[in-house]
């Protein structure tokens, strides 16, 4: 079945820098890619609408300056938490629409967790 | 806006069938979903039905859709412990984000 690869898996990062995460759709292409954080448990929270070749879109609340994301290919898609803090800590999983599907399937990497100290 | 409900705990027995519920707000929904995540893991798509069927059956999941009462299912039967995890509706229409539901945690017991 179709793959979404999410990099790091784990990551832990000092309070204000800036950790990059990636997600990848090794055996599909995708136009459109969600990012969503997953609080200790709590649901999935969509942050964003990643679009291959334009700007995110943002949900309600979500602060854009905070949370770059880039989809400069089918194939990937960047999160990147700037100036990281504590409770910037959280789950946070991709999931990736096969733009090639019948059905309009997501698929889901398996999560990036980050740790900030 | 959407709301996706669940309970929040589920506890069985080994072997016996487990029920999870879930009710949706969206008349306009095309798919409803069940996903699995177990323990520090991301999630695994377990199965999926079209908003025009009221029933699916995959193996030991049975997936029903009550489309007028806006209230999905998931039957597990012969419940494992290794199906122990978080379960997960969602629901969205064709192309759009899925929305989810908290989550249900179900516990099984040897």
């Amino acid at each position: 079945g179709a793959v979404v690869s999410q990099h790091p898996s784990r990551v832990i990062c000092k309070s204000g820098t800036s950790v990059k995460i990636e997600c990848r759709s090794l055996d599909f292409q995708a136009t459109t890619m969600f990012w969503y954080r997953q609080f200790p448990k709590k649901s999935l929270m969509l942050m964003a609408t990643s679009n291959e070749g334009s700007k995110a879109t943002y949900e309600q609340g979500v602060e854009k300056d905070k949370f770059l994301i880039n989809h400069a290919s089918l194939t990937l898609s960047t999160l990147t938490v700037t100036s990281a803090h504590p409770e910037d800590s959280s789950f946070y999983i991709c999931s990736a629409r096969d733009s090639g599907g019948r059905t309009g399937e997501l698929f889901f990497g398996e999560g990036s967790r980050l740790t900030v100290l | 806006g959407e709301d996706v409900e669940q309970s929040l705990f589920l506890s069985v027995r080994e072997g016996d069938s487990s029920v999870i519920n879930c009710t949706y707000t969206d008349s306009s929904s095309t798919y409803l979903y069940w996903y699995k995540q177990e323990p520090g893991a991301g999630l695994q798509l377990l199965t999926y039905i079209f908003s025009n069927m009221d029933m699916k059956q995959d193996q030991r999941l049975t997936v029903l859709l009550n489309k007028k009462d806006k209230h999905l299912s998931l039957r597990i039967a012969d419940t494992q412990t290794g199906d122990s995890a978080i379960y997960f509706c969602a629901e969205n229409q064709a192309g759009t984000a899925l929305i989810f539901g908290k989550g249900t945690t179900l516990s099984v017991s040897s």
